[in-house]
């Protein structure tokens, strides 16, 4: 089992609806959960962090964490186009690296 | 302010040959990490400096692998012997300090193996 699993997608959305995007991971001991923005051809850019169990809002974005379940996610809000990338969800390991699903591909047609 | 930087941008090199990549953090970062990328996959963790010292290297393939961070500023990743299989983007990311979780990447360095 993967340590931190992603649908790979790609996920098509509608622009102007909400995008939800969801992430596993298996170390129950997890405390620091992100999410990463990539396009293509460039490198990952933070979006969101979390580190208690509910909802944290950030404009568009919001990701919920329920640690019980072990899951993460992501929803944006009134998509746009230039929200079209891969979404990397990350989780703190317990010597401060990061470890990191395969990604989503997030479409958004306008 | 100046986010991280990574040079070069790209590296095309031929199997058997001794690259070095670096990495310049943001200011005032104590943390540096070194992840490497292949298409299709989410980075993989390679090493970790916290001021001048690898704190963590245990991601580092094998001993052709080696990083240093002499000033505990910037890094250089050092492969040697390259292979094919090293193809892959380079990236850098800092942080304020171990505790601070949020890391920032750089903009990563596309190393091609021939």
């Amino acid at each position: 089992q993967k340590e931190v699993e992603q649908n790979s997608g790609p996920l098509s959305v509608p622009e102007g609806a909400i995008a939800s995007l969801n992430c596993t991971y298996s170390d129950r001991g997890s405390q620091s959960f992100f999410w990463y923005r990539q396009y293509s051809g460039k490198s990952p850019e933070l979006i969101m962090s979390i580190y208690s169990n509910g909802d944290k809002e950030d404009g568009r974005f919001t990701a919920q964490l329920n640690k019980a379940s072990q899951y993460v996610s992501l929803l944006i809000r009134d998509s746009q186009p230039s929200d079209s990338a891969t979404y990397l969800c990350a989780v703190r390991g317990s010597n401060y690296q990061l470890i990191w699903g395969a990604g989503t591909k997030l479409i958004i047609k306008p | 302010g100046a986010g991280v930087s990574q040079t070069p941008s790209n590296k095309v090199t031929e199997k058997g040959k001794y690259v070095e990549l670096r990495c310049d953090p943001i200011s005032g970062h104590t943390a540096l990490y070194w992840y490497r990328q292949s298409l299709g996959q989410g980075p993989e963790f390679l090493i970790y400096f916290q001021g001048t010292g690898a704190a963590d290297d245990s991601g580092l393939p094998n001993d052709r692998f080696f990083a240093v961070r002499p000033e505990g500023s910037v890094s250089t990743l050092k492969i040697q012997r390259t292979e094919r299989g090293d193809s892959a983007v380079y990236l850098c990311a800092s942080s304020l300090g171990p505790s601070s979780y949020e890391q920032y990447f750089g903009p990563g360095t596309r190393l091609t193996v021939t």
